[in-house]
């Protein structure tokens, strides 16, 4: 079957770095997306990754080891405004079509 | 702003009411998506259009039914829905449905079966 899994909820410090991992189960794999959603918004896109390793952008990096079935989000220097869900999402290689995680609550505290 | 715009915002309505939700995306892409977003669960994707055509229906039940008339436009009518119908509905769009391109969310239609 489908599968991803991230955790639910995480609470983290303004200014420090957070990891949030996602782990996945898919037939077939054709790239991971991560995308972040605020409080009754849209989700929007924040990283694509398909090959293994680190990709930086700003703040904002994500990793991926297929041969693990694993990505993770690193959030540094944490602002209040990091607050919002984080979305992870497997595209299968048969249709494109996206399989999504449930996403990680992201709570910073001052 | 995404490019995507959704309408309504909020909708309530009864079980036996006939509606519908409108996407509109300003991005010139060709592949149109709705999606169901209930609390705590993972987006679960309902229609996939592309250039008009559906490619996807992932075993929706029939009181949904999309109607895409052009690339830009993207409508989900609704009827005799139930209440576990209640969720956020998405609508999204990409370039097209081929290759891995990112998609482009609405802000969602907020819906409340009573």
């Amino acid at each position: 079957g489908q599968n991803i899994d991230q955790p639910t909820e995480m609470t983290a410090t303004e200014g420090a770095i957070v990891q949030i991992n996602c782990t996945y189960q898919t037939s077939g794999f054709n790239g991971l997306f991560w995308y972040q959603q605020h409080a009754g918004e849209a989700p929007t896109f924040l990283s694509y990754n398909v090959l293994d390793g680190l990709e930086e952008k700003g703040r904002f990096s994500s990793f991926l080891s297929r041969s693990k079935g694993y990505s993770y989000l690193l959030l540094k220097e944490l602002q209040m405004k990091d607050s919002a869900s984080y979305l992870c999402a497997v595209i299968r290689d048969s249709n494109y079509q996206l399989i999504w995680g449930a996403g990680t609550k992201l709570i910073i505290k001052p | 702003e995404t490019g995507v715009t959704q309408t309504p915002r909020h909708l309530v309505m009864g079980m036996t009411n006939k509606k519908s939700l409108k996407c509109e995306q300003h991005l010139g892409h060709n592949a149109m998506y709705w999606y169901k977003q209930s609390a705590k669960k993972p987006l679960e994707l309902m229609f996939v259009y592309n250039f008009k055509e559906q490619t996807e229906n992932n075993s929706v039940p029939s009181r949904f039914s999309p109607e895409c008339p052009n690339s830009s436009h993207l409508f989900l009518h609704l009827h005799t829905l139930q209440p576990e119908d209640s969720a956020l509905y998405l609508c999204a769009s990409s370039q097209d449905n081929q290759k891995h391109y990112e998609q482009y969310f609405g802000p969602g239609t907020r819906l409340t079966v009573t």
